[in-house]
């Protein structure tokens, strides 16, 4: 079965600090994998996407992620957290050559900054 | 573009009544899926749509809840009768077929059932 996890319910850190957020998939084939953030109000807009080739993309804002296949992961991070980057992230898994067209959505992470 | 658009952005409604949510994807798109947001449950495929036909509704939680699209540009969400339990925020997101499931998203539409 599909699903998507994101262990950390909410991370607190400070401004210009290093940020990692985790995301583990369980996906029977290729997947494609993404990152949406919602900032209070919003709707989710879309942070970086992974379909395939180097497993380092990078997204807006800054943003990159890395898939590990080995590890089933695809954790965000950023070098350097602006006091903007305030708001839930969502990890999500969808199929990647054939199959259904939803995606799957992790619980969210919010991120606190402090200053 | 000016991306997908839900109206309205706010409804505040007794239960009983029946809500009607709107939505206008991105043009050119040609899928259209309804997610609900829940604190309990997260964010929630309700059902989607290509070129106008519903695909897959098993997310649709009751018979109280239907969809539809009549035209590529326009899809509705009503809830009849509305309770409590079906406050939440309703997204819409567009996809176009092409896009490698990329999907875009509304800014929602904030359901409170009193």
């Amino acid at each position: 079965a599909q699903s998507v996890t994101q262990p950390d319910i909410h991370i607190t850190v400070s401004e210009g600090a290093s940020l990692e957020l985790r995301c583990n998939y369980s996906y029977g084939a290729t997947p494609y994998l993404f990152w949406y953030v919602q900032s209070p109000g919003q709707g989710l807009q879309l942070l970086l996407k992974y379909f395939s080739g180097d497993t380092l993309v990078q997204g807006i804002k800054g943003f990159e992620a890395e898939f590990k296949r080995s590890q089933s992961s695809f954790n965000l991070r950023k070098p350097s957290v602006h006091w903007s980057d305030a708001a839930e992230y969502f990890c999500a898994v969808g199929p990647g050559l054939t199959g259904a067209n939803n995606l799957f959505f992790g619980t969210g992470t919010r991120l606190t900054v402090i200053p | 573009d000016a991306g997908v658009i839900q109206s309205p952005r706010h409804e505040v409604t007794e239960m009983g009544q029946e809500v009607t949510l709107r939505c206008k994807p991105i043009s050119g798109h040609d899928y259209l899926f309804w997610y609900r947001q829940t604190m309990m449950r997260g964010l929630e495929l309700l059902i989607y749509f290509n070129n106008n036909v519903p695909i897959d509704d098993s997310g649709m939680p009751e018979d109280r809840f239907s969809a539809k699209m009549p035209n590529a540009s326009f899809s509705t969400l009503k809830i009849q009768p509305s309770e409590p339990r079906d406050s939440a925020v309703y997204f819409c997101a567009s996809r176009s077929g092409t896009a490698k499931n990329i999907q875009y998203f509304g800014a929602g539409t904030r359901l409170s059932v009193l």
